[in-house]
């Protein structure tokens, strides 16, 4: 299996522009993470999805951020304006199912100018 | 509130033994994930433990003992390649939500 896949890697932008990160989870995990990590913060898990419905979004900062899971093989993170705070690498996660380890993707390192 | 504590950073000897604490105080408890992160990669999973009691997996144990909201990650005979941060993560929910602890940097010298 590929893992679980993410793009792009690297994004730089100018704030107040819209960021949209992309993620596969692996093929027959029914549970989706998206986590976002700095220095300061740690890793902070955003939002999860169980078989596509969105479980819980309360990590989810702000109504800039938005997340959706369409199909089981494709969720994106869309940051909509852009700020300079927002930037930080973000991690998309699947696993098999509750109780089972979380399989991380390489993550989205994303600057904001 | 939630609250999960690792020490910042420790430092050993190749080919000695590390101890990494874990104290935790969660509304919820499911389970208790060791993750390893290599600067600038991905987390990756070491060990998991949901019942009381020490978990081997060849260097690496990890111990749990929910009644005292603690766990431990024991790496032995350590490796230069196990210099990284070393996270404890708390299922806290039945739906399988996460939450993570700040990180323990390990620093392995010669």
């Amino acid at each position: 299996d590929a893992g679980v896949i993410q793009s792009p890697r690297h994004e730089v932008t100018e704030m107040g522009q819209e960021v949209t990160l992309r993620c596969k989870p692996i093929s027959g995990h029914d549970y989706l993470f998206w986590y976002r990590q700095t220095m300061m913060r740690g890793l902070e898990l955003l939002i999860y999805f169980n078989n596509n419905v969105p479980i819980d979004d309360s990590g989810m900062p702000e109504d800039r951020f938005s997340a959706k899971m369409p199909n089981a093989s494709f969720s994106t993170l869309k940051i909509q304006p852009s700020e300079p705070r927002d930037s930080a690498v973000y991690f998309c996660a699947s696993s098999r199912s509750k109780g089972y380890e979380q399989f991380f993707g390489p993550g989205t390192r994303l600057t904001v100018l | 509130g939630q609250n999960i504590d690792q020490p910042t950073e420790m430092t050993a000897t190749e080919g000695a033994i590390v101890q990494i604490n874990c104290t935790y105080q969660t509304s919820g408890f499911n389970g208790l994930f060791w993750y390893q992160q290599h600067a600038g990669e991905a987390p990756t999973f070491l060990s998991y433990n949901v019942l009381d009691g020490l978990e081997e997996k060849g260097r690496f144990s990890s111990f749990l003992s929910r009644s005292k909201g603690y766990s431990y990650l024991l790496l032995k005979e350590l490796q230069m390649k196990d210099s990284a941060s070393y996270l404890c993560a708390i299922q806290t929910d039945s739906w399988g939500k996460f939450q993570f602890g700040a990180g323990t940097q390990v620093v392995v010298t010669p």
